[in-house]
């Protein structure tokens, strides 16, 4: 069974700072990677999604994905209070019928 | 606007009762699934669902059973409530089998 280890299991950031993220794959046959944010109290909600290796940006957010090393990163520039949740990484493999999820990191940023 | 319900929000049981946890969505989608997340455990898959009478174990079935008889709304029943099982469940769907999954809100659920 596939296991998603995501480091570290928690991070503060100064508010301003860069919050860097990471997930791995037990499993070679890993093919695309899913990152959730939730916040305190709340239901996770999808971030972004990454299928082909190489870098994926949208706003302050940048996804890394290399699939020969079965790892994934998630990079929050100019991190806002905002940003302060736990973020959730999901894994699929090829043919699964289902997502594995990661622990998660709780990052917290300070103002 | 694309929305997961879950009812009730907030259940309080005593061990040995059997407890009924509710999930509805609006999006027509095919694929529903239950998760419990406990902290420091992440969110750990009890059972997915493919369509209306299509389910499958995920990977914490035990003590736990479904039932979808329309494709809009999905049950997750605890015969006999164990005090282990207290925890935060949700619900989610997605329009595809590994598409984007959408969370309801959860279920706080404590088993005296």
């Amino acid at each position: 069974q596939q296991k998603v280890q995501q480091s570290p299991e928690s991070l503060i950031v100064p508010e301003g700072g860069m919050a860097s993220l990471n997930c791995t794959s037990s499993d070679r046959n890993v093919d695309y990677f899913w990152w959730y944010r939730q916040h305190s109290g709340k239901s996770p909600k999808m971030l972004m999604s990454i299928f082909s290796n190489g870098e994926k940006e949208e706003g302050r957010f940048t996804v890394h994905l290399n699939k020969a090393s079965l790892h994934t990163s998630l990079h929050i520039r100019d991190s806002q209070p905002s940003d302060s949740a736990l973020y959730l990484c999901a894994a699929h493999t090829e043919g699964a019928d289902r997502l594995t999820f990661g622990k998660g990191t709780q990052l917290i940023i300070q103002p | 606007d694309m929305k997961v319900t879950q009812m009730p929000r907030y259940l309080i049981k005593r061990m040995g009762e059997n407890v009924l946890l509710e999930c509805g969505q609006d999006m027509s989608h095919e694929t529903m699934y239950w998760y419990r997340q406990d902290p420091g455990l992440g969110l750990q898959l009890i059972y997915i669902s493919y369509d209306v009478d299509s389910n499958s174990e995920g990977d914490i079935p035990k003590g736990y059973r479904v039932s979808r008889k329309k494709r809009e709304h999905f049950s997750l029943i605890l015969d006999s409530a164990k005090t282990n099982q207290t925890s935060v469940y949700f619900c989610a769907s997605s329009l595809l089998r590994v598409g984007e999954q959408y969370f309801g809100p959860g279920t706080r659920l404590t088993v005296l």
